[in-house]
């Protein structure tokens, strides 16, 4: 059974032209999270969500955003890709705390053409 | 600055011969660690946390304050093992990781 579901698994966008991604999750964790991984890079936390309260890294660029209509749901969206986006975008949950797990989801993959 | 560091970035060893996956970390506080494991074709997911001080599939892993490490170990390795392993710190509940270290177990 699928907890943290990430849409589309791979996703083809051209240079400049918007693109969300989607994340939903049926843990009914309050806190939500994006990363990105380039590869042979360690995944980067680029904001979080607790609840409806949204945490921006201090270095996350402003083209990227994020929107959570509802404790499921989370979408990331790129306003102009550029090449340099190009990379894995993972999503994960968990419940607020430190020591708390966090679930992952299988990620996305973007491309930038 | 909160940073943490995985030397290698590929180990490779063989079946039944002991792993030491390493791991140090810079944090000005008292962070707690994880090891986090991405199998072939499946998700990140958590393998122990080192507050729990409990060995999951063989695996253990001590802090060791003074020399700011978290390494990973197994006595006996298995095929089943290999995968990409990450160890992440938390100071706040978000995790900073690090870049990880692809383990690679031959028969």
């Amino acid at each position: 059974d699928a907890m943290v579901i990430q849409n589309p698994r791979y996703q083809v966008t051209q240079f400049g032209k918007p693109v969300t991604l989607s994340c939903s999750q049926t843990l009914n964790h309050n806190v939500m999270y994006w990363y990105q991984q380039k590869s042979s890079q360690a995944p980067k936390l680029l904001f979080h969500y607790y609840d409806k309260d949204f945490n921006n890294e201090a270095d996350t660029p402003d083209n990227f955003q994020s929107r959570r209509p509802n404790t499921s749901f989370c979408f990331l969206d790129i306003r102009s890709p550029g090449l340099g986006d190009a990379a894995m975008y993972l999503c994960a949950t968990s419940r607020a705390g430190v020591l708390n797990e966090q679930y992952f989801g299988p990620g996305t993959r973007l491309t930038v053409t | 600055a909160q940073r943490v560091t995985q030397p290698e970035k590929l180990l490779s060893v063989f079946k039944g011969a002991p792993v030491e996956l390493k791991c140090n970390y810079s944090y000005s506080g008292s962070p707690e660690l994880f090891w986090y494991v991405q199998y072939s074709r499946q998700r990140l997911q958590l393998l122990l946390r080192h507050i729990s001080r409990e060995s999951i599939k063989g695996f253990t892993a001590d802090l060791n304050k003074g020399e700011t490490s978290f390494h990973l170990k197994k006595p006996f390795a298995q095929e089943e093992d290999s995968a990409m392993y990450y160890c992440a710190l938390s100071g706040d509940g978000n995790l900073i990781f690090g870049k990880g270290t692809k383990l690679s177990v031959k028969p």
